[in-house]
């Protein structure tokens, strides 16, 4: 089965600062690569999700590039704000293995004003 | 926006018994699962829906799960026999399609088995 890794399980970043979380994940055929914001007492919300044929792609503040060679792919938010502390999960999709997302581990991001 | 609602929002059980958790995927989605998530833990996968039938499911969903889409809104897990470690948040998630397609989720039902 698929085995994803996160990386930080938690980050402490000043407003203002970059957040760069990384997920790496074990099955090649892999083929869809979101990235999913969980707030307190809530269900897991898609922030931005990247597709295999797409090496970056981004929405405003925040960026999702992929290495799909070496099987990893990262979450970047820029100019954090309070509002960005949550968990976040990656949930990469293996297309031979249903819709199933596989989630990592987590990271909880706090930004401190 | 349309969303996914699931209820109750906290379910507490005595051990042994049988518990319906109910989702209310998004109206014009077709696919339609379950995950849960253990407190502290990683959200797992438990089982996906479609044209219903089950179309795949984890380890875990084994046969003390079933669910059901009883009419053209609902979709319920149902645990028969409820057991201690049974105890996690529940997330119901909806899709249109299938692939490389948004899943939706819901708020999530907390299940407290005692």
């Amino acid at each position: 089965g698929e085995n994803v890794e996160q990386h930080p399980s938690t980050l402490s970043v000043q407003e203002g600062d970059s957040a760069v979380i990384k997920c790496t994940y074990s099955d090649s055929a892999s083929n869809y690569f979101p990235w999913y914001k969980q707030e307190l007492g809530k269900g897991p919300q898609l922030i931005i999700d990247i597709r295999s044929n797409v090496g970056e792609k981004k929405d405003q503040r925040i960026a999702v590039t992929l290495n799909k060679t070496a099987k990893h792919f990262s979450l970047h938010i820029t100019e954090t704000q309070p509002e960005d502390s949550a968990v976040y999960f990656c949930a990469p999709r293996i297309k031979a293995a249903g819709n199933k997302l596989t989630f990592g581990g987590g990271t909880r991001v706090l930004v401190k004003p | 926006e349309p969303e996914v609602t699931q209820t109750p929002s906290h379910q507490v059980t005595q051990m042994g018994q049988e518990v319906i958790l109910r989702c209310v995927p998004i109206s014009n989605h077709l696919y339609f699962y379950w995950y849960r998530q253990i407190l502290g833990q990683k959200v797992e996968f438990l089982v996906s829906f479609y044209n219903n039938e089950i179309s795949e499911k984890s380890e875990i969903f084994d046969d003390q799960f079933s669910v059901e889409r009883p009419d053209g809104s609902n979709f319920t897990l149902k645990i028969r026999s409820t057991k201690l470690e049974d105890s996690a948040m529940y997330f119901c998630a909806s899709s249109e399609r299938a692939g490389q397609n948004e899943q939706f989720f819901g708020p999530g039902t907390r299940l407290t088995v005692l």
